[in-house]
């Protein structure tokens, strides 16, 4: 079955400072990966997304992701941090064995970044 | 534009009760996915419907049923909840079922079982 693991469960960083979270998943075809991102009180909502092509992708506010494909990995970073930030992060993949838009999420990563 | 609505907000119900979540997809969407996420975790796959068919079905009991409207709304029934049934009960809706459609979540509907 596949699964999504997400390394880092709470991440305290002072503002400025460097980001990457870490995600790996278990299958080996074709998979499309996602980053999501829910803001305290709010939806969840899409910060990035692979799908093929070029592997370092870049999202919304700032982060990009690349996509490894030889260490079933998809690592989210962002140069430096802001206070508003501060939310909790899911990695998330679709497997390519069948068409539906089945979305395996990891367990999440809490960011707590510090002004 | 309205974005993914779930009602209600809230919900507390007791062990054995039924319960009954609502959502209302963005105009033009046509596939409504449920998720279940319990505290700390991230959100688990339940049900896809796409055109009021069933795409999709995670590892849940047969306690869980949903289906979809003519208008793409959907319902998820829960029966004989149990304890373990509190969560955050999320509705993501897309175009089409297919998997490189970007699925947009809703608030989500708070469960708690008492």
């Amino acid at each position: 079955a596949q699964s999504v693991s997400q390394h880092n469960h709470h991440v305290i960083l002072s503002e400025a400072a460097s980001l990457e979270l870490g995600c790996n998943y278990s299958y080996g075809g074709t998979v499309n990966l996602f980053w999501y991102v829910q803001y305290p009180g709010q939806h969840l909502q899409l910060l990035l997304k692979y799908f093929s092509g070029d592997p370092l992708v870049k999202g919304i506010k700032g982060f990009e992701a690349e996509f490894i494909k030889s260490k079933f990995s998809f690592n989210l970073r962002k140069p430096s941090v802001q206070w508003s930030d501060t939310a909790e992060y899911f990695c998330a993949v679709i497997a390519f064995s069948g068409n539906t838009g089945k979305l395996i999420f990891g367990q999440g990563t809490t960011l707590q970044v510090k002004p | 534009d309205a974005g993914v609505t779930q009602s209600p907000t809230h919900l507390i119900k007791t062990r054995g009760q039924q319960v009954t979540l609502r959502c209302s997809p963005i105009s033009g969407h046509k596939s409504v996915s449920w998720y279940q996420q319990v505290l700390g975790q991230g959100p688990q796959f339940i049900f896809q419907y796409y055109e009021k068919e069933e795409r999709g079905r995670g590892n849940f009991p047969d306690r869980f049923s949903a289906r979809q409207f003519p208008n793409y709304s959907s319902e998820l029934n829960v029966n004989a909840l149990l304890l373990g049934d509190s969560a955050l009960y999320l509705c993501a809706s897309s175009s089409t079922h297919l998997r490189y459609n970007e699925q947009f979540f809703g608030p989500g509907t708070r469960l708690t079982v008492l």
